[in-house]
């Protein structure tokens, strides 16, 4: 069974860098097939999608949000991470790290944005 | 407002069926497969329904998908105070480039 999980800080300051890992348990990201995916949800919101990476390293990324996401991977670990530049309060939210469409999801990460 | 239009309610009774419409355009459901998540209060969403109309292994039966031109449904029977929690349409869009969901639909079992 395919286990995600998030780690990374709960608050960062506005103007920083958001920081998020994703480890996956229970497969392998550099086996292929799918991509792996962020999402995040605003309090009391709904859900949206910021991107996704495969193993090679090919990303897609929201255009809403494209000049200020960066989607990695490293396979040795198998991780991917998620970094969002010049935050604000609008990216205040619950981080999600899922697999492809979302068929496995991490429990999610709340990162606030405030000084 | 969300590219993918869901009712932001529904409710029923107990062994009623529910239905929750999920309405796109051509760029988006009418050309991309739909799935359906559902997100109990204060957990992650749960994939309930991909491909349209397929349940990942778990799901109960009592979970069905259709799709129909540019909209699709998910429909609960035999309805259970446990089934109580927002659901969420999602498809890719060709035009937006974007992986689009709906804006969720809170169900409440009555």
């Amino acid at each position: 069974q395919v286990q995600l999980q998030e780690s990374g800080p709960g608050l960062v300051k506005p103007s920083q860098t958001l920081s998020l890992t994703c480890t996956v348990s229970g497969g392998s990201i550099s086996s292929g097939g799918y991509y792996w995916s962020w999402i995040r949800q605003h309090p009391g919101k709904g859900l949206e999608w910021i991107g996704y990476i495969y193993y090679s390293g090919s990303t897609y990324y929201n255009p809403s949000l494209k000049s200020r996401v960066t989607i990695s991977v490293d396979t040795s670990k198998n991780q991917f991470s998620l970094k969002l530049s010049s935050v604000t309060a609008a990216d205040t939210a619950v981080y999600y790290c899922a697999r492809g469409h979302a068929d496995y999801w991490g429990q999610g990460t709340l990162v606030t944005v405030s000084s | 407002q969300s590219v993918l239009t869901q009712p932001p309610s529904a409710s029923g009774t107990p062994g009623q069926r529910v239905t929750i419409s999920c309405s796109g355009s051509s760029s988006n459901i009418g050309s991309n497969t739909v799935n359906w998540y559902q997100q109990l209060p204060g957990t992650a969403p749960k994939l309930l329904i991909y491909s349209n109309n397929q349940r990942p292994s778990g799901v109960p039966d009592r979970f069905s998908g259709s799709k129909s031109g540019t909209s699709a449904s998910l429909a609960i029977s035999g309805l259970q105070s446990e089934d109580e929690a927002d659901y969420y349409c999602a498809a890719w869009d060709d035009s937006l480039n974007v992986w689009v969901f709906g804006g969720g639909t809170k169900l409440t079992v009555l």
